[in-house]
């Protein structure tokens, strides 16, 4: 059970243009997802949260109009990279929550590597 | 503001051998605190977590993680590895009953056979 997936694994775009990364929780109603964001050897960065039906909240110097985050289902999350530049290359990693008690653990997915060129 | 460390970016064992992982946080209360494997190009798979209660926490794979409040410490152990434990390990603390994780920079197993 908990299990998270994410579409696409790996995406290639050129400078200019956007991609949409989704996220899955499969087996189980997510409340609330998050998306980081993971460099190379280095650890993973909180970009933002979203909860069902209602608008992101995102972490200081992460550029909302920019990381656009839809959380339109309890099983389905959207991050849209607008615009995407070579800086914005990275493996992006959603997690999400079950269930709304005061303690819970995040389920993560597999990650997408995207590359601009 | 919360933070995680963990001193060893590297570490190599030959198989058979323990393991500790060192993990250091600072939080002003009462930690929730994880350990968390990552394997090549996958997502983060959680070990085991500490919550409160018995400070020396059982987890998946054989792994076990000892909280020492005074050290401010979350070391994972393993007494025998396993070629197939190289990964990545990530220590996190959960703030806000576990919602917002902060993740140490990671230590990176390698195993030798």
């Amino acid at each position: 059970g908990a299990v998270v997936s994410q579409h696409p694994s790996r995406v290639i775009c050129k400078s200019g243009t956007s991609v949409k990364i989704e996220c899955r929780s499969l087996d189980f109603q997510a409340t609330t997802m998050f998306w980081y964001r993971q460099f190379p050897k280095q650890s993973l960065m909180l970009m933002a949260t979203s909860n069902e039906g209602s608008k992101a909240t995102y972490e200081q110097g992460v550029e909302k109009d920019k990381f656009l985050i839809n959380h339109a289902s309890l099983t389905l999350s959207t991050l849209t990279v607008t615009s995407a530049h070579p800086e914005d290359s990275s493996f992006y990693i959603c997690s999400a929550r079950a269930g709304t008690g005061l303690i819970y653990e995040q389920y993560f997915g597999p990650g997408t590597r995207l590359t601009v060129t | 503001a919360q933070s995680v460390t963990q001193p060893d970016i590297h570490i190599t064992v030959s198989e058979g051998a323990s393991l500790e992982l060192r993990c250091n946080y600072s939080y002003g209360a009462t930690p929730y605190l994880f350990w968390y494997v990552q394997s090549p190009g996958q997502g983060l798979q959680l070990l085991l977590k500490y919550f409160s209660g018995d400070t020396l926490v059982q987890g998946i794979k054989g792994f076990e993680a000892e909280f020492k409040r005074s050290q401010s410490s979350f070391n994972l152990r393993k007494p025998s590895v396993h070629w197939s434990d190289a990964a990545e390990y990530f220590c996190a603390v959960g703030t806000g009953g576990g919602n917002k994780l902060t993740f140490g920079t990671g230590t990176q197993l390698k195993v030798e056979l």
